[in-house]
């Protein structure tokens, strides 16, 4: 089975602080995605990677930055957080573009982020 | 550009009902469809996709849906629901070839009353 292990479910920071959100895939994928969840608004991407070292930004990502510095791990960075950036965070793998059929992402568990 | 809407943020069926979840979607290129679904303070779950082929795709927990294109729609049923099918369920969409674009709609929570 596809693992992806989001290294906290829980966090509670000051506002400020600088917030490092760990996720890592066993399964060798190209791809991961970092996502945040809010009520009604559904996933929206900030952040995605498609290879070591690459990265490119998706619809959110003012106050976030991202790092792959292996394949199997991608970290979400909040540089300065702030209580609007309160969230369920959701990180994601897929295999790389090619796979025609095997296009799905495989998600973590989440981490629910409180900024206070 | 892709997007995804889901009609009815919240939906509720009494057990033994048919469930009818609605996703219509908008894409430039022929998509590749997925429904996911998260049970409480979890990730999100392949429900089935809907790549090439069939147009009627099933999937896990006894889930089907059907991707009919001159509609944009790829509704996701299932003909008895029970108490352990109350989830919040995803929609999403991804150019045909390009999996890095996955975009999800605001998602529809489903109740299921005994």
């Amino acid at each position: 089975d596809v693992k992806v292990t989001q290294s906290s479910r829980y966090l509670v920071k000051r506002t400020g602080e600088k917030v490092f959100l760990e996720c890592v895939q066993d399964m060798d994928h190209e791809n991961m995605f970092w996502y945040r969840q809010d009520p009604g608004l559904g996933l929206r991407l900030i952040y995605f990677s498609y290879d070591v070292k690459m990265k490119e930004k998706g619809d959110i990502p003012e106050g976030y930055s991202v790092s792959r510095e292996k394949k199997e791990r991608f970290s979400l960075i909040l540089e300065s957080a702030s209580t609007n950036q309160t969230s369920m965070y959701l990180c994601a793998s897929s295999l790389g573009q090619g796979f025609a059929r095997n296009t799905e992402a495989f998600f973590g568990q989440g981490t629910r982020l409180t900024v206070v | 550009a892709q997007s995804v809407t889901q009609l009815g943020s919240h939906v509720s069926v009494s057990e033994g009902a048919l469930v009818l979840l609605r996703c219509n979607y908008s894409s430039s290129v022929p998509p590749y469809l997925f429904w996911y679904v998260q049970y409480p303070n979890q990730g999100l779950q392949l429900l089935l996709k809907y790549t090439t082929g069939a147009t009627l795709v099933k999937g896990i927990n006894g889930f089907e849906a059907e991707f009919k294109k001159s509609e944009t729609s790829f509704h996701l049923t299932k003909p008895s629901a029970h108490m352990s099918d109350a989830a919040e369920y995803f929609c999403a969409v991804t150019p045909a070839g390009n999996n890095n674009d996955m975009r999800f709609g605001a998602g529809t929570r489903l109740t299921v009353k005994p």
